[in-house]
């Protein structure tokens, strides 16, 4: 069974500086990978996705992830973060269920950028 | 594209009254979910549906949850009755591509 474990709850950061959010999976299979983002009062937003090819993958607003198979690992990060990136954000992992593919979600960070 | 539409945004209701939550999902997309989200246990899925076909509702957390798609550009989740611990806010998402879903705002169910 697949399962995502994503550390720290919170994260704080001050504005310009790096966004490190941390993503540990576990799957039976080859996972898809992905980072959702959630502003307030809203639903998730697909921030980026690793399916098969390049482990380098760069997705919206200036974020990137690393598939790292030997780390079992996919952290999200972004080189200066900015007030407008405070929002919670979900790794999620999609490996096969018989003839589909499932999302399984981790329990989310809290990303907070101080001015 | 309007996105995924959830209704109501917000529904207030007490203790033993139906609540059917809607979502209409992107047009052209063949799966649709629905997940519930709370503080104590995160984003949990619900049902998902394949070509208008319930293929998973091991999430449905009892019998008291019922949800259908008649068509595929509707959807309904359906409590009865309903309990203060469903209060949560459930989304609908839609996907072409199984593992990229797009969500619909939530809708916000408070049981008194």
């Amino acid at each position: 069974a697949q399962s995502v474990t994503q550390l720290g709850s919170h994260v704080s950061v001050s504005e310009g500086a790096l966004v490190l959010l941390r993503c540990n999976y576990s799957s039976s299979v080859p996972p898809y990978l992905f980072w959702y983002v959630q502003y307030p009062n809203q639903g998730l937003q697909l921030l980026l996705k690793y399916t098969t090819g390049a482990t380098l993958v760069k997705g919206i607003n200036g974020f990137e992830a690393e598939f790292k198979k030997s780390e079992t690992s996919f952290h999200l990060t972004k080189p200066s973060a900015h007030m407008s990136d405070a929002a919670e954000y979900f790794c999620a992992v999609s490996e096969p269920v018989g003839s589909a593919r499932q999302l399984t979600f981790g329990s989310g960070t809290q990303l907070t950028v101080l001015p | 594209d309007a996105g995924v539409i959830q209704s109501p945004r917000h529904e207030v209701t007490e203790m033993g009254q139906e609540v059917t939550l809607r979502c209409k999902p992107i047009s052209g997309h063949n799966s649709l979910f629905w997940y519930r989200q709370t503080m104590m246990r995160g984003l949990e899925l619900l049902i998902y549906f394949n070509n208008n076909v319930p293929i998973d509702d091991s999430g449905m957390p009892e019998d008291r949850f019922s949800a259908k798609m008649p068509n595929a550009s509707f959807s309904t989740l359906k409590i009865q009755p309903s309990e203060p611990r469903d209060s949560a806010v459930y989304f609908c998402a839609s996907s072409l591509k199984i593992y990229e879903q797009y969500f619909g705002p939530g809708t916000r169910l408070t049981v008194t």
